[in-house]
């Protein structure tokens, strides 16, 4: 069983201010896909990252992959509020093997 | 990408009852997937429904309490049967496969609540 270990866990931040999400697993992925989810909706897919040592970024998000794609991290620059969710990494390992799913960071940013 | 429906979006209802969830998309899909979610937790994969044959389903989880329908490339339906408390969670469906296989586009989820 693949496991994406997400921490940290809870994360409480004031508006402005920096963090990053961290995504681990022994297992090589040959994808890896960030989510967030705002509460009464459905995952909506963020980024996918499928070279290692790939950096991408969306605003004021920044995503790597790790060189052995079995990690992932999500920075966020000057948090703000619009940012607050729960944020889920998600590793394919490729062929006929389902994704597996992140722990989940729940993120609240406080104006 | 692809834009899932679900209904309802919520619900309460008694143990021992049922509840059959739908999900409708506006493209055909190859997967669709059905997952449970307890609110700010990550997601569990109940299965994988299968167009045109019987659902492939994780561990833990049955045909007689989570039975799936898929009768088309669009649409696809999860029941809870004889629904008790612990049965409470939000249900999600997903499809991949519309721009890449992995991709999921998950639609905007039913919360089940279970008296």
């Amino acid at each position: 069983t693949q496991l994406l270990e997400q921490s940290p866990q809870f994360l409480s931040i004031q508006e402005g201010e920096n963090l990053t999400v961290y995504c681990n697993s022994s297992s090589v992925f040959s994808s890896l896909q960030w989510y967030r989810q705002e509460p009464g909706e459905g995952p909506v897919l963020l980024v996918t990252v499928v070279t290692g040592g790939e950096v991408k970024k969306l605003k004021r998000l920044t995503f790597q992959f790790g060189d052995a794609r079995k990690d992932s991290s999500l920075h966020i620059t000057a948090a703000q509020p619009g940012d607050t969710g729960l944020y889920l990494c998600a590793g394919d390992a490729g062929g006929y093997q389902k994704v597996t799913f992140g722990t989940g960071t729940k993120l609240q940013v406080i104006p | 990408s692809a834009v899932i429906s679900q209904k309802p979006s919520r619900d309460i209802c008694q143990r021992g009852t049922s509840l059959t969830i739908q999900c409708q998309v506006d493209s055909q899909v190859t997967m669709m997937f059905w997952y449970r979610q307890q609110p700010g937790q990550s997601l569990t994969l109940i299965a994988t429904a299968n167009q045109g044959s019987e659902a492939t389903y994780e561990s833990g989880f049955v045909i007689d309490k989570f039975p799936i329908s898929r009768p088309n490339l669009t649409f696809s339906t999860l029941t809870v049967s004889n629904m008790s408390p612990e049965d409470s969670s939000i249900y999600l469906c997903s499809v991949d496969g519309v721009v890449s296989t992995d991709t999921q586009y998950f639609g905007p989820g039913t919360r089940l609540t279970v008296l």
